[in-house]
């Protein structure tokens, strides 16, 4: 089945301390992107790839960072998490840029 | 820049009358449209997308969109609303700043009461 994986699906932690949510696509999709959904500001896009190796900010990067070291996994990484980055966590993959995303179940993360 | 706009928070239709959602848009060059919903707890579908050509989308579920170049318009839209239509749409645009970035509307609640 074609999918989008992401883990955890949900998680609480504490400032500071460091965490990394998974993102795994099986559908040999290049583009990949990193998005947050926060009530009233829909999704904002955190950082993207175009491909392997290539990686690009989108609208809200601040205090994150990302990798592309394969084509089908794109992991999310807050280093020094803090509370302003409590929310709700997608990620996305399409063919390429232009094409439809197809989108993962979600990560809720909670920073104490 | 690119901007998304959806100036509704909510919308309330009747059950079997017709709904329409509104978006519109800024972009530089082509724009690569996109509408999706999301149920509870749920992550994003895909409903329709307009990329070039006709200017009327259809999609899943019943829904169509028409792309209004004049106006940078692209509103949802359904001849009969159902209640399982009640969810949370978004609007998005997909254009090329030396990358493809992604836009998102704020998103439109949708309730179609029985």
């Amino acid at each position: 089945e074609a999918q989008v994986t992401q883990n955890p699906r949900y998680l609480i932690t504490v400032t500071g301390k460091k965490l990394t949510v998974t993102c795994s696509q099986n559908m040999n999709h290049e583009y990949m992107s990193w998005y947050r959904q926060d009530p009233g500001l829909g999704l904002r896009q955190i950082y993207y790839s175009m491909n392997v190796e290539v990686t690009d900010k989108g609208d809200v990067p601040e205090g994150y960072k990302v990798s592309r070291k394969e084509k089908r996994n794109f992991p999310l990484i807050l280093e020094s998490p803090s509370p302003n980055q409590t929310s709700l966590y997608f990620c996305a993959s399409s063919l390429q840029g232009t094409d439809t995303q197809y989108f993962g179940p979600g990560t809720r993360l909670t920073v104490l | 820049a690119q901007s998304v706009a959806q100036p509704e928070d909510q919308v309330n239709v009747a059950e079997g009358n017709p709904l329409t959602v509104k978006c519109t848009y800024s972009v530089s060059g082509n724009p690569y449209l996109f509408w999706y919903v999301q149920y509870p707890n749920r992550g994003l579908q895909f409903l329709l997308k307009y990329i070039t050509g006709d200017n009327l989308v259809k999609g899943s579920y019943g829904f169509e969109a028409e792309f209004n170049k004049s106006q940078t318009s692209f509103h949802l839209k359904k001849p009969s609303a159902l209640v399982s239509d009640s969810a949370l749409y978004f609007c998005a645009v997909r254009g090329y700043t030396g990358g493809f970035k992604t836009i998102f509307g704020a998103g439109t609640r949708l309730f179609v009461k029985a």
